[in-house]
């Protein structure tokens, strides 16, 4: 499995409140993706980042904000959070801009607002 | 919009026999196209990836692409229990791998 982790798992919070996600790669790889998944939408590309510090909207990302200070983390913030961004979410990456490389996706994290 | 459209199942088959899993994509310009397989609780991992029209083999699975009538399938021979998933069909036709997703198939696999 590629060296893709998570964190936190789970997460339940508060309407109004502010929330982090990371995930960590021990890859190396330069492109890291932040999807959501809900029933009926299917992955949702929310932000993405192409290397240290650059970084690009995504198909939903009012709401969301990220940051990549390493190589090796892609923090993805919801500043206030929202009952509408109760999903779980995916962080995925790749080593190459290639379209036929592969996107090795973590093992996700499940995120309750109430 | 780009659209991937997929029937969300359940797909019921009995084992051994072929699962024919289908996908409609509204993009022209796609370029490469992807199956993923998803398991209950856990995340999407790639089993197949086809870029030229026609068929790609590997091992059980065959994927198909026709790009003048923009559809991509995945065929699963002698299905087993444990092929019981989601699949999800996505294609990318831009830069830095965006990749649209479709809902995904849910495949039963009845012993």
């Amino acid at each position: 499995d590629a060296g893709i982790t998570q964190s936190p798992r789970h997460k339940v919070t508060e309407t109004g409140t502010p929330v982090t996600l990371r995930c960590h790669q021990t890859e190396n790889h330069r492109y890291m993706y932040w999807y959501r998944q809900d029933p009926g939408h299917g992955l949702r590309l929310i932000h993405y980042s192409y290397g240290v510090k650059d970084t690009d909207k995504g198909e939903v990302s009012d709401g969301y904000s990220v940051s990549r200070s390493k190589t090796e983390d892609f923090l993805l913030t919801l500043e206030s959070a929202t009952s509408s961004q109760t999903s779980v979410y995916f962080c995925a990456i790749s080593e190459s801009r290639d379209s036929t490389d592969t996107q090795y996706f973590g093992p996700g994290t499940r995120l309750t607002v109430l | 919009q780009k659209e991937v459209e997929q029937n969300s199942g359940p797909l019921s088959v009995p084992e051994g026999a072929i699962a024919s899993l289908n996908c409609t994509y509204s993009d022209r310009g796609s370029q490469s196209f992807f199956w993923y397989r998803q398991y209950s609780g856990k995340s999407p991992e790639l089993i197949m990836f086809i870029y030229s029209n026609g068929d790609k083999e590997d091992g059980r699975f065959t994927a198909q692409l026709n790009k003048a009538s923009q559809y991509v399938s995945l065929l699963i021979r002698d299905s087993q229990p444990s092929d019981s998933a989601t699949y999800l069909c996505a294609f990318d036709s831009g830069g830095y791998q965006k990749v649209t997703f479709g809902i995904g198939t849910k495949l039963q696999v009845i012993p």
